[in-house]
């Protein structure tokens, strides 16, 4: 079994500055690796998939890295509208614990 | 617009039964493999189970095989969830889910549509 993990567990950060969330996997996965944001109360949004690329409507400001075991979402120019909690899922199997994005 | 909308969520004692279903609409639902994924109270995501578009493949997390099934029906475009010998740690949101992709490996394009979950509470 492929065990994801996500860190940090918490990100605090400003509108306006970078976020940098990292997954790793326990074995490759090529780059078969998803990102997905979730907001309280709702259903998850695909983000990006196969690593680097973005979903339908996603903003630019988004972007995804890696190969293998590491893979990087990175969003710039923080907006309000970012800060939620963010999980990987590798192929169509387990997710990571996740990773929130708050506003420090 | 596509769109997945999930309904029997209850409350069930420890050891009964539910069957969760979800409609899927706005896309031809044959071409799709479909997922369950759950979300316990306060808790990070779980995938449950996936199937195929024809049915031909299914898969389970662990945790479920042998206690759950999941199977669809493409002429009625839904996927069922048969959950029996319900445990406490079952309690949970659960989420249908639509792949992108009509081909394999069906999962590279991601899950882009989910339906916004029926919730399923075990406790005595």
């Amino acid at each position: 079994e492929i065990v994801l993990t996500q860190s940090p567990a918490i990100l605090s950060l400003s509108p306006g500055e970078t976020a940098t969330l990292s997954c790793r996997a326990s074995q490759s996965v090529t780059r078969y690796l998803a990102w997905y944001q979730q907001k309280p109360g709702q259903p998850p949004r695909l983000i990006m998939y196969s690593a680097f690329n973005r979903a339908t409507g996603i903003s630019s400001r988004f972007s995804g890295s890696g190969s293998g075991t590491d893979f990087t979402l990175t969003i710039t120019d923080l907006e309000p509208d970012d800060f939620a909690v963010y999980y990987c899922q590798q192929r169509s199997n387990n997710f990571g614990p996740g990773t929130k994005l708050e506003i420090k | 617009e596509m769109q997945l909308v999930e309904s029997g969520g209850d409350l069930v004692q420890p050891g009964g039964s539910l069957r969760l279903t979800c409609a899927g609409s706005g896309f031809t639902f044959a071409d799709y493999s479909m997922s369950w994924v759950r979300q316990a109270p306060g808790k990070g995501l779980e995938w449950v189970a996936n199937i195929k578009q024809d049915g031909s493949e299914k898969f389970y997390v662990d945790s479920v095989k042998g206690r759950f099934t999941i199977s669809r029906d493409n002429a009625k475009s839904s996927v069922f969830l048969e959950m029996n010998s319900l445990r406490v740690e079952d309690t949970a949101v659960y989420y249908c889910v639509k792949w992108s992709g009509t081909r394999d490996p069906y999962y590279y394009y991601g899950a882009d549509v989910w339906g916004h979950g029926t919730t399923v509470t075990v406790s005595s």
